[in-house]
């Protein structure tokens, strides 16, 4: 079975500054993988998401990510965060085989300070 | 297009008490999903389907059942409420298992005190 590994917990910024959350993940087979953003008191919104082609791929509101299939990650950047950008931050993983099912890390929390 | 639509929104149950929350679909997506949020924890998966008439169990499925008797319609059921079980509940769904048809749709969630 596969799983999700985030790496922070709670991330605190200032604006303009970059971010990036490590997402690393475990399946020997084949994957998709997304990042979800949670903004507080709203349900979870997919921020892009990677099936295959190029490994870095560009989601809404400036954020991108990278696939490194030899590190098994997908991790999260942004070159220069937004007060608006304060929300938690969901990696997920669904193994391409049928009846797999979606699979969340811990996510991590982030607060940008204007 | 209503997409995910979860009922209740929002429940305060007695110990013991039961009651299901019920999530619709109207994408004609295969594969449904409940979780639960917690501080700290993330989303975990309780129960999924990956098509009518079928349930699988997730990293957390003790004291909930579920059935999806109609494609549109996924219940999860809480039999004996416990206060362990005080959470937020998310429904989710997706077209299937395949190469670019597995993003989630979300629905609203449901805010459940058990006390």
């Amino acid at each position: 079975a596969q799983s999700v590994s985030q790496h922070n917990h709670h991330v605190i910024l200032s604006e303009a500054a970059s971010l990036e959350l490590g997402c690393n993940y475990s399946y020997g087979g084949t994957v998709n993988l997304f990042w979800y953003v949670q903004y507080p008191g709203q349900h979870l919104q997919l921020l892009l998401k990677y099936f295959s082609g190029d490994p870095l791929v560009k989601g809404i509101k400036g954020f991108e990510a990278e696939f490194i299939k030899s590190k098994f990650s997908f991790n999260l950047r942004k070159p220069s965060v937004q007060w608006s950008d304060t929300a938690e931050y969901f990696c997920a993983v669904n193994a391409r085989q049928a009846g797999t099912a979606l699979i969340f890390g811990k996510g991590t929390t982030l607060s940008v300070s204007s | 297009n209503a997409g995910v639509t979860q009922t209740p929104k929002f429940r305060v149950l007695k110990t013991g008490q039961s009651m299901t929350l019920l999530c619709a679909q109207d994408m004609n997506h295969e594969y449904m999903y409940w979780y639960r949020q917690d501080p700290g924890m993330g989303l975990r998966l309780i129960h999924y389907s990956v098509g009518e008439g079928t349930t699988a169990k997730g990293e957390v499925p003790d004291g909930y059942n579920v059935s999806r008797l109609k494609k549109q319609n996924f219940l999860l059921g809480l039999e004996s409420a416990a206060p362990s079980q005080t959470s937020v509940y998310f429904c989710a769904s997706t077209l299937g298992a395949g190469v670019r048809n597995t993003e989630a749709f979300f629905g609203q969630g449901t805010r459940l005190t058990v006390v």
